[in-house]
């Protein structure tokens, strides 16, 4: 089962435009953290926000949580041609302490 | 270069063979993790390990085994049981519940 699930499953967007994409998930977190996949490669860590925190930046992204809603959005400012990735968003279950990824958002930046 | 090793990057096999995927880790990681990719999806977990000597199921172990004699070692034997096999197969390391890091992968077909 996934524990999370992202939202739009896809997105295309303008060079330079911002790009958010959505996260849900189900039960009691630790964490949410944000991934990177290139096409054909492993994923690559973007950032980690606990379950105590509500914002969180690096560099051109930026992370929300509100684990009222089990909910989180990763945006990213003034996207690049580079940034052309699928995005995953992963959860460290409370008790059963395993790291569950969703579904992933497919993110196209249009030259 | 501290790092995962995963191997070997493309793997073909037979209906009703056993595979073996190899994964390793020279970053002191306690925690290691296998999951499942298939074209345009998430990553499903298999297994994971906290521990040398331990290990637990995720939410797809049927069909797969693996062993943890090692802390830096974590092989996944993709069994002739797997009706499914063909997938991209990805391990990850983690001191625990952190950021994950992953191998680029093994890319597993059958013929």
């Amino acid at each position: 089962s996934q524990q999370g699930e992202e939202d739009p499953q896809a997105l295309s967007i303008q060079e330079g435009e911002n790009a958010t994409m959505n996260c849900s998930y189900k039960t009691s977190i630790n964490n949410l953290q944000w991934y990177r996949q290139n096409s054909g490669r492993g994923l690559v860590h973007l950032i980690l926000i606990r379950s105590n925190e509500r914002e969180k930046h690096s560099g051109r992204l930026r992370v929300t949580l509100d684990t009222s809603k089990k909910s989180s959005s990763l945006l990213i400012t003034a996207s690049r041609a580079a940034d052309t990735a699928s995005y995953f968003c992963a959860t460290d279950y409370s008790s059963a302490s395993k790291i569950i990824f969703g579904s992933g958002t497919r993110l196209s930046i249009r030259p | 270069d501290g790092g995962i090793t995963q191997s070997p990057k493309y793997l073909f096999r037979k209906e009703g063979q056993n595979v073996t995927l190899s994964c390793e880790q020279n970053l002191n990681h306690d925690a290691m993790y296998w999951y499942r990719q298939d074209p345009g999806q998430g990553l499903r977990l298999i297994y994971y390990s906290q521990i040398v000597n331990d290990f637990q199921k995720g939410d797809i172990a049927e069909g797969y085994s693996v062993s943890r004699e090692k802390k830096e070692s974590f092989p996944l034997t993709v069994t002739s049981a797997q009706k499914n096999p063909t997938a991209f197969y990805l391990c990850a390391s983690s001191i625990w519940a952190g950021e994950l890091f992953f191998g680029e992968g093994s890319r597993l077909t059958v013929l």
